[in-house]
């Protein structure tokens, strides 16, 4: 399974635009990148997944390159409600994720 | 549509004795997957289960064994409490079919060996 290096905090305000970026050199030709949010004391909530380019939902955007060695999740205007830690994983979606691997991730401090 | 439920939710439990979690999985799943997370770490896996049996287990001992009925829902079982057990556990659950792409997770039992 390929590891996924991130930066371990990062500090915003209220109405920026937050990006995370992810590096996994190790990324299998199968892997799909999946990125989790998790508050604490709660499960991790499942926020974006892509294989490659751009995928955008309701809730941010993920760029890839087209080496794929790494990633960014993009966080439009983010509010006090998006403080929390965000996990970067790969893993191979065609043999079913049998399990997931997660970092450390990424604590992000949404101040006013 | 109820989600992943776990229960308890929190439990506290002195070391040597044995614990049992509990999970439902969202309507629909019939994957089950048990994770630990200790304080300021991500999530480690520790074993999965579809079709009532076990299909992957990450690197946990055999104190740790769980099983599937076949409703699919689940139970974690820990025997030999150590203080080092002392996490959230969370139970995620995901969908066969559909390539377990996306992973619903409960809110978690917070177990406490003292």
């Amino acid at each position: 399974l390929a590891k996924t290096t991130q930066p371990i905090s990062m500090d915003s305000y209220e109405g920026q635009e937050v990006n995370i970026t992810c590096s996994h050199n190790n990324i299998a030709t199968n892997d799909y990148i999946t990125w989790y949010q998790q508050f604490p004391s709660q499960g991790p909530r499942f926020i974006i997944q892509g294989y490659k380019t751009k995928v955008t939902n309701e809730v941010a955007s993920l760029f890839i390159p087209a080496d794929r060695k790494s990633s960014t999740l993009s966080l439009p205007r983010v509010s006090l409600s998006d403080t929390a830690v965000y996990y970067c994983l790969v893993g191979d979606r065609n043999t079913g994720f049998q399990k997931l691997v997660f970092g450390t991730g990424t604590r992000l401090l949404v101040s006013p | 549509d109820a989600g992943v439920t776990q229960s308890p939710t929190h439990l506290i439990k002195t070391r040597g004795q044995q614990v049992t979690l509990r999970c439902s999985p969202k309507s629909g799943h019939d994957t089950v997957s048990w994770y630990q997370q200790a304080l300021g770490q991500g999530p480690q896996f520790i074993f999965q289960y579809y079709e009532e049996e076990e299909r992957q287990r990450g690197n946990f001992p055999d104190r740790f064994s769980g099983h599937q009925f076949p409703n699919y829902s689940s139970e974690l079982n820990v025997n030999a409490l150590l203080l080092g057990d002392s996490a959230l556990y969370l139970c995620a659950s995901s969908s066969k079919g559909q390539g377990n792409t996306e992973a619903f997770f409960g809110q978690g039992t917070r177990l406490t060996v003292v």
